[in-house]
């Protein structure tokens, strides 16, 4: 099966802090995600990488940055956190055609205060 | 604008009985129509996939419908279970025109409780 790790479960960050979240996935997959999810919006989409060192925004990419060094890793940026950031992060990955869809991964809960 | 709208918000049904929830789509050009599971606190998981020419798929419990004319799904639960307790969330895909490929457009899922 494939396996999307998300290095957090849970953070509390400060306002105006770097924040780093990570996502590692184990089955050699071009594409990966970043959502953000928040009551009563559903998933949207922040940013997307279809090969190493590639990125696409998505549909709300401001306040975040994005890093795909290796293909296995796509790490989501806040340079300065904010208290609207505060949110339930996922990050997926899937294959090119994605015909077997996405895998996400458990979800970070990022507060920031 | 690609559109996915899902009903209801919420729903509670007692153990056993079966529930359906329903997914109305405006998205184009339709690549494929997913329902995905989310327990609280945890990623979604996907419980079927269909494509324009597929009417329906089931899954154990869970079958999903696909009127592509009308752009309409449902997920048919049969049986319910406890553990049906989640968020199901409807995702439609566009076909993509950039390397990235299809473009996911979420619903905000009905969130199902099942009770003793």
């Amino acid at each position: 099966d494939v396996k999307v790790t998300q290095s957090s479960r849970y953070l509390v960050k400060r306002t105006g802090e770097k924040v780093f979240l990570e996502c590692v996935q184990d089955m050699d997959h071009e594409n990966m995600f970043w959502y953000r999810q928040d009551p009563g919006l559903g998933l949207r989409l922040i940013y997307f990488s279809y090969d190493v060192k590639m990125k696409e925004k998505g549909d709300i990419p401001e306040g975040y940055s994005v890093s795909r060094e290796k293909k296995e890793r796509f790490s989501l940026i806040l340079e300065s956190a904010s208290t609207n950031q505060t949110s339930m992060y996922l990050c997926a990955s899937s294959s090119p055609a994605a015909v077997y869809g996405y895998t996400f991964g458990s979800g970070t809960r990022l507060t920031v205060v | 604008k690609n559109q996915v709208e899902q009903s209801p918000q919420s729903l509670i049904i007692l153990e056993g009985k079966n529930c359906t929830l329903q997914c109305n789509y405006t998205v184009s050009p339709f690549s494929n129509l997913r329902w995905y599971k989310q327990d609280t606190g945890r990623g979604p998981v996907s419980l079927t996939i269909m494509t324009f020419s597929e009417n329906t798929k089931s899954n154990g419990r869970y079958t999903a419908t696909l009127d592509a004319d009308t752009k309409q799904s449902s997920l048919h639960i049969t049986a319910s279970q406890l553990s049906d307790s989640a968020s199901y969330i409807c995702v439609v895909s566009a076909k993509g025109i950039t390397g990235g490929g299809n473009k996911l457009t979420f619903g905000t899922g009905t969130q199902l409780k099942v009770e003793l």
